[in-house]
Protein backbone atom coordinates (compact mmCIF):
# COMPACT_ATOMS: atom_id res chain seq x y z
CA UNK A 1 0.00 0.00 0.00
CA UNK A 2 0.70 3.53 -0.01
CA UNK A 3 3.14 5.23 2.30
CA UNK A 4 4.10 8.86 2.69
CA UNK A 5 7.26 9.96 4.47
CA UNK A 6 7.24 14.08 5.52
CA UNK A 7 9.90 16.18 6.46
CA UNK A 8 10.86 17.78 8.76
CA UNK A 9 9.00 16.81 11.70
CA UNK A 10 9.44 20.44 13.31
CA UNK A 11 9.79 24.04 11.51
CA UNK A 12 10.93 27.19 13.08
CA UNK A 13 11.38 30.35 10.76
CA UNK A 14 12.08 33.75 11.54
CA UNK A 15 8.61 36.05 10.37
CA UNK A 16 9.32 36.95 7.02
CA UNK A 17 11.95 33.55 5.50
CA UNK A 18 10.60 31.20 3.39
CA UNK A 19 9.87 27.58 4.81
CA UNK A 20 9.85 24.41 3.55
CA UNK A 21 8.13 21.22 3.68
CA UNK A 22 8.86 17.72 1.74
CA UNK A 23 7.66 14.30 1.28
CA UNK A 24 7.84 11.10 -0.38
CA UNK A 25 5.05 9.14 -1.89
CA UNK A 26 6.05 4.85 -2.68
CA UNK A 27 2.87 4.39 -4.62
CA UNK A 28 4.00 4.98 -8.37
CA UNK A 29 0.14 4.84 -9.11
CA UNK A 30 -1.23 8.28 -6.53
CA UNK A 31 -2.06 11.06 -8.96
CA UNK A 32 -3.06 13.73 -6.59
CA UNK A 33 -1.51 15.61 -3.87
CA UNK A 34 -2.93 17.42 -1.26
CA UNK A 35 -1.67 19.80 1.77
CA UNK A 36 -3.72 19.99 5.03
CA UNK A 37 -3.28 22.95 7.25
CA UNK A 38 -4.41 21.85 11.10
CA UNK A 39 -4.40 24.45 13.65
CA UNK A 40 -4.33 23.37 17.45
CA UNK A 41 -7.63 21.67 18.43
CA UNK A 42 -9.36 22.02 14.95
CA UNK A 43 -10.51 20.25 11.65
CA UNK A 44 -7.44 19.86 9.20
CA UNK A 45 -8.36 22.44 6.36
CA UNK A 46 -7.02 22.10 2.46
CA UNK A 47 -5.06 24.80 1.47
CA UNK A 48 -3.39 23.84 -1.75
CA UNK A 49 -3.40 20.72 -4.16
CA UNK A 50 -1.60 19.36 -6.93
CA UNK A 51 -2.32 16.66 -9.73
CA UNK A 52 0.03 14.52 -10.96
CA UNK A 53 -0.10 15.88 -14.44
CA UNK A 54 1.47 19.22 -13.04
CA UNK A 55 4.70 20.15 -11.80
CA UNK A 56 3.87 22.82 -10.18
CA UNK A 57 1.38 25.27 -8.63
CA UNK A 58 0.81 28.79 -6.58
CA UNK A 59 -1.82 30.55 -5.04
CA UNK A 60 -0.12 33.66 -3.17
CA UNK A 61 1.93 33.06 -0.69
CA UNK A 62 1.89 29.05 -1.15
CA UNK A 63 3.44 26.88 -3.87
CA UNK A 64 3.70 23.01 -4.55
CA UNK A 65 6.13 21.17 -6.05
CA UNK A 66 6.00 17.60 -8.05
CA UNK A 67 8.52 15.65 -9.11
CA UNK A 68 6.95 12.10 -10.28
CA UNK A 69 9.91 10.65 -11.30
CA UNK A 70 11.58 11.01 -7.95
CA UNK A 71 7.95 10.75 -6.10
CA UNK A 72 8.93 13.77 -4.19
CA UNK A 73 6.59 16.82 -3.55
CA UNK A 74 7.09 19.49 -1.92
CA UNK A 75 5.51 22.93 -0.04
CA UNK A 76 6.80 26.00 0.02
CA UNK A 77 5.64 28.89 2.12
CA UNK A 78 7.16 32.63 1.43
CA UNK A 79 6.86 35.47 3.45
CA UNK A 80 5.93 33.97 6.84
CA UNK A 81 3.33 35.49 8.87
CA UNK A 82 2.78 34.34 12.72
CA UNK A 83 -0.68 32.61 11.31
CA UNK A 84 1.32 30.49 9.25
CA UNK A 85 1.82 28.46 12.98
CA UNK A 86 0.46 25.01 12.61
CA UNK A 87 0.54 21.37 11.54
CA UNK A 88 0.95 20.60 7.98
CA UNK A 89 0.04 17.22 6.38
CA UNK A 90 1.44 16.51 3.01
CA UNK A 91 -1.08 13.33 1.52
CA UNK A 92 -1.20 11.35 -1.95
CA UNK A 93 -4.50 9.75 -3.39
CA UNK A 94 -4.24 7.07 -5.99
CA UNK A 95 -6.91 4.32 -7.08
CA UNK A 96 -4.44 1.39 -5.76
CA UNK A 97 -7.35 0.06 -3.24
CA UNK A 98 -10.13 2.55 -3.73
CA UNK A 99 -8.92 5.90 -3.68
CA UNK A 100 -7.71 5.82 -0.12
CA UNK A 101 -5.84 9.29 1.07
CA UNK A 102 -2.59 8.30 2.86
CA UNK A 103 -1.39 11.31 5.28
CA UNK A 104 2.08 12.31 5.98
CA UNK A 105 2.85 12.18 9.70
CA UNK A 106 2.88 16.19 9.62
CA UNK A 107 5.08 19.05 9.84
CA UNK A 108 4.58 21.73 12.99
CA UNK A 109 5.55 24.70 11.92
CA UNK A 110 6.56 27.83 14.43
CA UNK A 111 7.25 31.10 12.45
CA UNK A 112 8.36 33.97 15.21
CA UNK A 113 7.80 36.85 15.54
CA UNK B 1 -23.85 24.80 3.18
CA UNK B 2 -23.15 23.25 6.63
CA UNK B 3 -19.71 21.89 6.92
CA UNK B 4 -18.85 18.31 7.61
CA UNK B 5 -20.90 17.41 11.18
CA UNK B 6 -19.85 15.16 13.81
CA UNK B 7 -20.67 14.30 17.05
CA UNK B 8 -20.37 14.00 19.62
CA UNK B 9 -17.85 16.59 20.48
CA UNK B 10 -16.07 15.28 23.35
CA UNK B 11 -16.81 11.71 24.52
CA UNK B 12 -16.10 9.99 27.74
CA UNK B 13 -16.26 6.11 27.98
CA UNK B 14 -15.37 3.53 31.15
CA UNK B 15 -13.16 0.14 30.07
CA UNK B 16 -15.72 -1.79 27.99
CA UNK B 17 -18.58 0.30 27.46
CA UNK B 18 -19.36 1.01 23.27
CA UNK B 19 -18.38 4.42 21.70
CA UNK B 20 -20.90 5.60 18.66
CA UNK B 21 -19.65 8.11 16.85
CA UNK B 22 -21.46 10.92 14.10
CA UNK B 23 -21.09 11.75 10.99
CA UNK B 24 -23.04 13.72 8.73
CA UNK B 25 -21.59 14.24 5.09
CA UNK B 26 -21.42 18.02 3.46
CA UNK B 27 -24.89 18.34 1.81
CA UNK B 28 -24.34 16.50 -1.77
CA UNK B 29 -21.05 14.18 -0.64
CA UNK B 30 -21.63 10.90 -0.96
CA UNK B 31 -18.54 9.46 0.21
CA UNK B 32 -17.38 9.58 3.84
CA UNK B 33 -13.74 8.83 5.19
CA UNK B 34 -13.24 8.43 9.08
CA UNK B 35 -9.45 9.02 10.06
CA UNK B 36 -7.64 8.60 13.49
CA UNK B 37 -5.34 11.30 15.06
CA UNK B 38 -3.49 10.08 18.28
CA UNK B 39 -1.65 13.41 19.94
CA UNK B 40 1.66 14.72 17.81
CA UNK B 41 0.76 11.95 15.31
CA UNK B 42 -0.69 12.28 11.73
CA UNK B 43 -4.05 11.35 10.43
CA UNK B 44 -4.36 7.85 9.82
CA UNK B 45 -7.04 6.14 7.37
CA UNK B 46 -9.74 3.51 8.75
CA UNK B 47 -12.39 3.15 6.35
CA UNK B 48 -14.10 4.50 3.21
CA UNK B 49 -17.78 4.42 3.06
CA UNK B 50 -20.40 5.23 0.28
CA UNK B 51 -24.08 5.14 0.86
CA UNK B 52 -25.11 1.63 2.49
CA UNK B 53 -21.02 -0.14 0.76
CA UNK B 54 -18.17 0.08 2.46
CA UNK B 55 -15.61 0.27 -0.03
CA UNK B 56 -12.30 0.00 1.68
CA UNK B 57 -11.90 -0.83 5.38
CA UNK B 58 -8.47 -1.79 5.69
CA UNK B 59 -7.46 0.81 8.19
CA UNK B 60 -9.57 -0.96 10.49
CA UNK B 61 -9.09 -3.02 13.23
CA UNK B 62 -10.88 -6.18 12.17
CA UNK B 63 -12.27 -6.47 16.31
CA UNK B 64 -14.44 -4.39 17.51
CA UNK B 65 -14.63 -1.75 15.40
CA UNK B 66 -17.65 -1.56 12.90
CA UNK B 67 -18.49 1.78 10.16
CA UNK B 68 -21.78 2.13 8.48
CA UNK B 69 -23.38 4.64 6.16
CA UNK B 70 -26.91 3.96 5.80
CA UNK B 71 -29.21 5.26 3.35
CA UNK B 72 -30.74 7.60 5.86
CA UNK B 73 -29.25 9.54 8.36
CA UNK B 74 -25.10 9.77 9.70
CA UNK B 75 -22.23 7.62 9.26
CA UNK B 76 -21.57 5.76 12.21
CA UNK B 77 -18.28 4.91 13.47
CA UNK B 78 -18.65 2.00 16.49
CA UNK B 79 -16.06 1.26 18.55
CA UNK B 80 -17.37 -2.03 21.01
CA UNK B 81 -15.47 -2.74 24.68
CA UNK B 82 -13.36 0.02 24.43
CA UNK B 83 -9.82 0.32 25.43
CA UNK B 84 -7.51 2.84 26.86
CA UNK B 85 -5.44 2.41 23.72
CA UNK B 86 -9.03 4.05 21.71
CA UNK B 87 -8.20 7.00 23.39
CA UNK B 88 -7.75 9.73 20.25
CA UNK B 89 -9.29 11.95 17.95
CA UNK B 90 -11.96 10.38 15.20
CA UNK B 91 -12.25 12.65 11.99
CA UNK B 92 -14.39 12.18 9.34
CA UNK B 93 -13.80 13.73 5.83
CA UNK B 94 -16.19 13.54 2.76
CA UNK B 95 -15.89 14.29 -0.66
CA UNK B 96 -18.26 14.85 -3.54
CA UNK B 97 -17.19 11.82 -5.97
CA UNK B 98 -14.88 8.87 -5.63
CA UNK B 99 -12.10 10.33 -6.67
CA UNK B 100 -11.20 11.10 -3.19
CA UNK B 101 -10.13 14.56 -3.77
CA UNK B 102 -10.76 17.36 -2.06
CA UNK B 103 -11.64 16.21 1.41
CA UNK B 104 -13.63 18.38 3.65
CA UNK B 105 -12.97 17.17 7.74
CA UNK B 106 -15.38 17.72 10.01
CA UNK B 107 -14.36 18.91 13.43
CA UNK B 108 -13.56 15.53 15.25
CA UNK B 109 -14.64 13.67 17.79
CA UNK B 110 -12.31 13.23 21.08
CA UNK B 111 -12.59 10.26 22.79
CA UNK B 112 -10.93 9.41 25.96
CA UNK B 113 -11.25 5.91 27.99
CA UNK B 114 -10.97 6.12 31.27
Amino acid sequence: GENVEQHPSTLSVQEGDSAVIKCTYSDSASNYFPWYKQELGKRPQLIIDIRSNVGEKKDQRIAVTLNKTAKHFSLHITETQPEDSAVYFCAATGNTGGFKTIFGAGTRLFVKA
Amino acid sequence: NAGVMQNPRHLVRRRGQEARLRCSPMKGHSHVYWYRQLPEEGLKFMVYLQKENIIDESGMPKERFSAEFPKEGPSILRIQQVVRGDSAAYFCASSETNSNEKLFFGSGTQLSVL
